[in-house]
């Protein structure tokens, strides 16, 4: 079935650092979604990306959709503590909602 | 409401007792969704609705879950006969739009934690 890897399962980076965690898949997406899950907390949404290439910004977080829609990255410049929790990304597989990665665990130093 | 409440947010049980967790989502979104988290994993599905209706179940683990949305607002997740495997975080979502859930926005709820010893 369809399965979603990524890597890599935890970082641990200074602040000031930059992050970047990436979603891969065996087969070509139709769109990706990406979650946020602070400790503790709930998955949140943060975008979803639909077209091969596509690029979007927000603020410190840049995500990309690979040119054959097979990957996706998700990119945090100079991470500060705030950005701590467990990231996300999840795939329509057409069949089932949404089905989830296993997430990549970030760690920010102060 | 404001978000996606579930109840109780901890549960403990004994093996083999039923359970029913309680979800009451977005007022007026039309899908449903049940996930299990279990620590440090992803949400993994369980089962969807659009209104009343089940539109997948193929998440189940077995035939001890069920669930239930009699009119389309409130869902309850119900596993009979429990054992330690079952304890996990069990997530409910909404979202605004039904159908496929490209493009919808689902909203997580804060979980229940059910622990059977």
């Amino acid at each position: 079935g369809q399965q979603v890897m990524q890597i890599p399962q935890y970082q641990h980076v200074q602040e000031g650092e930059d992050f970047t965690t990436y979603c891969n898949s065996s087969t070509t997406l139709s769109n990706i979604q990406w979650y946020k899950q602070r400790p503790g907390g709930h998955p949140v949404f943060l975008i979803q990306l639909v077209k091969s290439g596509e690029v979007k910004k927000q603020k410190r977080l840049t995500f990309q959709f690979g040119e054959a829609k097979k990957n996706s990255s998700l990119h945090i410049t100079a991470t500060q503590t705030t950005d701590v929790g467990t990231y996300f990304c999840a795939v329509d597989t057409g069949r089932r909602a949404l089905t989830f990665g296993s997430g990549t665990r970030l760690q920010v130093q102060p | 409401g404001a978000g996606v409440s579930q109840s109780p947010r901890y549960k403990v049980t004994k093996r083999g007792q039923d359970v029913a967790l309680r979800c009451d989502p977005i007022s007026g979104h039309v899908s449903l969704y049940w996930y299990r988290q279990a620590l440090g994993q992803g949400p993994e599905f369980l089962t969807y609705f659009n209104y009343e209706a089940q539109q997948d179940k193929s998440g189940l683990p077995n035939d001890r879950f069920s669930a239930e949305r009699p009119e389309g607002s409130i869902s309850t997740l119900t596993i009979q006969r429990t054992e330690q495997r079952d304890s996990a975080m069990y997530r409910c979502a909404s979202s605004l739009v039904g159908g496929r859930p490209s493009g919808n926005t689902i909203y997580f709820g804060e979980g229940s934690w059910l622990t059977v010893v």
